[in-house]
């Protein structure tokens, strides 16, 4: 059983276009998270949130957490976007505080 | 400021090998966490630590051993090295454990154990 579901697995987009990638969870949550890793494997934080928006640059990510679902979306987007983007939400279940993460989305960006 | 580093990037292994990774951070984090990266899955938690002296089990704990010592390092010991523990290895921190603060990724290992 998979905590965390991310949709699509693989996305490839033209540039300048505009890119949602969707995350649903099952546990109860205290934030969500999302990562970009690159080629070469570093992994950077980009969002936490635990309602509403952020936005920062061209990346918006959003949460509903009734329905239990985020979506990141890429405006505008670049090569230089290519990576894989990976949701992570932090539980507080019974079993205590762990962070779960999803398989991860790849988006080849294509000039 | 450094961030989380991780020694060494690349490791190859032979069945029954003991090595330690090792990871430090600078930024005077209480939570620290070591994952596992296979093709496939997700990141799953191998230990974790919310202080010096204090470490728990996450996920997959078993084959591996952990430390805290210091705030700012939290080796992982991998005892008698299988095949089954070729992957990518993280070390992550983060101010609190709440999971209310960003994650701070360390570059990765890489370990092959032939």
């Amino acid at each position: 059983k998979n905590e965390v579901e991310q949709s699509p697995q693989n996305l490839t987009a033209q540039e300048g276009e505009f890119i949602t990638i969707n995350c649903s969870y099952s546990v109860g949550i205290s934030a969500l998270h999302w990562l970009q890793q690159h080629p070469g494997g570093g992994i950077v934080s980009l969002f936490m949130l635990s309602s509403g928006k952020k936005k920062h640059g061209r990346l918006i990510a959003t949460i509903n957490i009734q329905e239990k679902h985020s979506s990141l979306h890429i405006t505008a987007s670049h090569p230089r976007d290519s990576a894989v983007y990976i949701c992570a939400v932090n539980s507080n279940s019974n079993t205590g505080n762990q962070f779960y993460f999803g398989t991860g989305t790849s988006l080849t960006v294509i000039p | 400021n450094a961030g989380v580093t991780q020694t060494p990037k690349f490791q190859v292994l032979k069945t029954g090998q003991s090595m330690t990774l090792q990871c430090a951070q600078d930024m005077n984090h209480e939570y620290m966490s070591w994952y596992r990266q296979d093709p496939g899955m997700g990141l799953r938690l191998i230990h974790y630590s919310v202080g010096a002296g204090i470490t728990d089990q996450g996920e997959v704990p078993n084959g591996y051993n952990v430390s805290r010592s210091t705030t700012e390092d939290f080796p992982l010991r991998l005892l008698s090295a299988a095949p089954s523990q070729t992957s990518v290895y993280f070390c992550a921190s983060s101010y609190n454990g709440h999971g209310n603060q960003p994650q701070h990724f360390g570059d990765g290992t890489r370990l092959s154990i032939l």
